[in-house]
């Protein structure tokens, strides 16, 4: 099976900070990886999906990357609403979530 | 709009089997590929098995003992029993359904998660 690597564990950021997490899997995904967001008590929001296409209602300062084994996850200029956990997930092989990154404010 | 909507007991007892159901409004579970994924009190996030459009079934390697994922057409669910729980199996449980009609893939829609607690 595979498996993900995320890092951070976590990141503190001040408002309109760039910040990037990364995942890397154990064996090539090809670009099947996709990005959540998740708020205390909420369920996970998608994101990002196949590595750079973001989904409908997610905004622009959000972007990933990546290829093969490794994959990155920014968000430029963020924003107090973007204070939550984030986890990757590859969906190549079954599907593995990362551990999840927790972004705080500075 | 598809929801998605999870129910069952929130305290089970260890060694019994947990029992929870997903309901689904808004789309039609015999189309694209329906999971479970689960959330532990550490944050970590498991993907559990699905239930495909067709009836089949796919598994968690660490799970597929002990799991066991079916549906209801008429009523447009979907259920997961996991037996022998242990304290271990505590978590936030989720339904989601998965974006592709025909391939397992990313999840876009969830349930809002019900939380179980295994305790004696």
């Amino acid at each position: 099976d595979i498996q993900m690597t995320q890092s951070p564990p976590s990141l503190s950021a001040s408002l309109g900070d760039k910040v990037t997490i990364t995942c890397q899997a154990s064996q090539n995904i090809n670009k099947y990886i996709a990005w959540y967001q998740q708020k205390p008590g909420k369920a996970p929001r998608l994101l990002i999906r196949y590595t750079s296409t973001l989904e409908s209602g997610t905004p622009s300062r959000f972007s990933g990357s990546g290829s093969g084994r490794d994959y990155s996850f920014s968000i430029s200029n963020v924003e107090s609403e973007d204070i939550a956990s984030y986890y990757c997930l590859q969906y190549d092989n079954l599907y593995t979530f990362g551990a999840g990154t927790k972004l705080e404010l500075k | 709009e598809v929801q998605l909507q999870e129910s069952g007991p929130g305290l089970v007892k260890p060694s019994q089997s947990l029992s929870l159901t997903c309901s689904v409004t808004g789309y039609s579970i015999t189309s694209n590929y329906w999971g479970w994924i689960r959330k532990f009190p550490g944050n970590k996030m498991e993907w559990m098995g699905y239930i495909s459009y067709s009836g089949s079934t796919s598994y968690n390697p660490s799970l597929k003992s002990r799991i066991s994922i079916t549906r209801d057409t008429s009523k447009n669910q979907f259920f997961l029993q996991l037996n022998s729980v242990t304290t271990e199996d505590t978590a936030t449980y989720y339904c989601a359904r998965s974006r592709n009609r025909y391939n397992p893939h990313y999840f876009d829609y969830w349930g809002q998660g019900v939380m179980v607690t295994v305790s004696s």
